[in-house]
């Protein structure tokens, strides 16, 4: 039972550069989304997803782009990184019932930007 | 979506109860409440959710007054592995988009 992965635990990247980071689930959840997580604060809402070719914006969407082309999958892609964009990144994914289900986390991604 | 205000950090001792009060003072009628706990270099963890009066789980219990302007978050007799950052949201029912705040850091102390 693996629930969310996320890879790659750690990238350091340049300036200018691009990235994809990856998420999965195996749990066939329809809701997933992307935060990011800023020393010392709490998580950052930047994209979500209701189900496979569904997404929207969240609280900080600008710099990142995403798909869900199945309900597996929600990649988060970096167009040209920023120093700002330094963080740790959480994936998670839960059930879209119509009431209210619990969120299961990744164990994040470190990405560092020089 | 309603504010929440917690307390930044609290200290404790192991096998005492830790309580963390929630501050929401706009919740909306079809608001729930529920709290995520987060260890160092991992994704929070759902504890514990409820809508009002008490609910109990394995792990805390969360207690809500009759106004649902505030919880308690009650983790008894906490260990040092319950070292972590308590998150305290209030979301909608039919709503999946977690608000984190800056969370309570537990410290339990030997």
């Amino acid at each position: 039972n693996a629930g969310v992965t996320q890879t790659p635990k750690f990238q350091v990247l340049k300036t200018g550069q691009s990235m994809t980071l990856q998420c999965a689930q195996d749990m066939n959840h329809e809701y997933m989304s992307w935060y990011r997580q800023d020393p010392g604060m709490g998580l950052r809402l930047i994209h979500y997803s209701v189900g496979a070719g569904i997404t929207d914006q969240g609280e900080v969407p600008n710099g990142y782009n995403v798909s869900r082309s199945t309900t597996e999958d929600f990649p988060l892609r970096l167009l040209s990184a920023a120093p700002s964009q330094t963080s740790v990144y959480f994936c998670a994914s839960s059930p879209n019932r119509g009431q209210w289900t619990e969120a299961f986390f990744g164990q994040g991604t470190r990405l560092t930007v020089v | 979506l309603a504010k929440t205000t917690q307390p930044i950090s609290m200290d404790s001792y192991e096998g005492q109860e830790v309580n963390i009060t929630c501050s929401h003072n706009n919740i909306a009628t079809n608001d729930y409440i529920t709290w995520y706990q987060q260890f160092p270099s991992q994704g929070p963890r759902f504890i514990i959710q409820g809508y009002k009066t008490k609910v109990t789980n394995e792990v805390a219990s969360l207690f809500i007054p009759a106004d649902r302007k505030s919880s308690t978050l009650s983790l008894p007799r906490v260990s040092l592995s319950d070292t972590a950052v308590y998150y305290c949201l209030v979301i909608k029912a039919a709503g999946n988009k977690l608000t984190f705040g800056g969370g309570t850091r537990v410290l339990v102390k030997p």
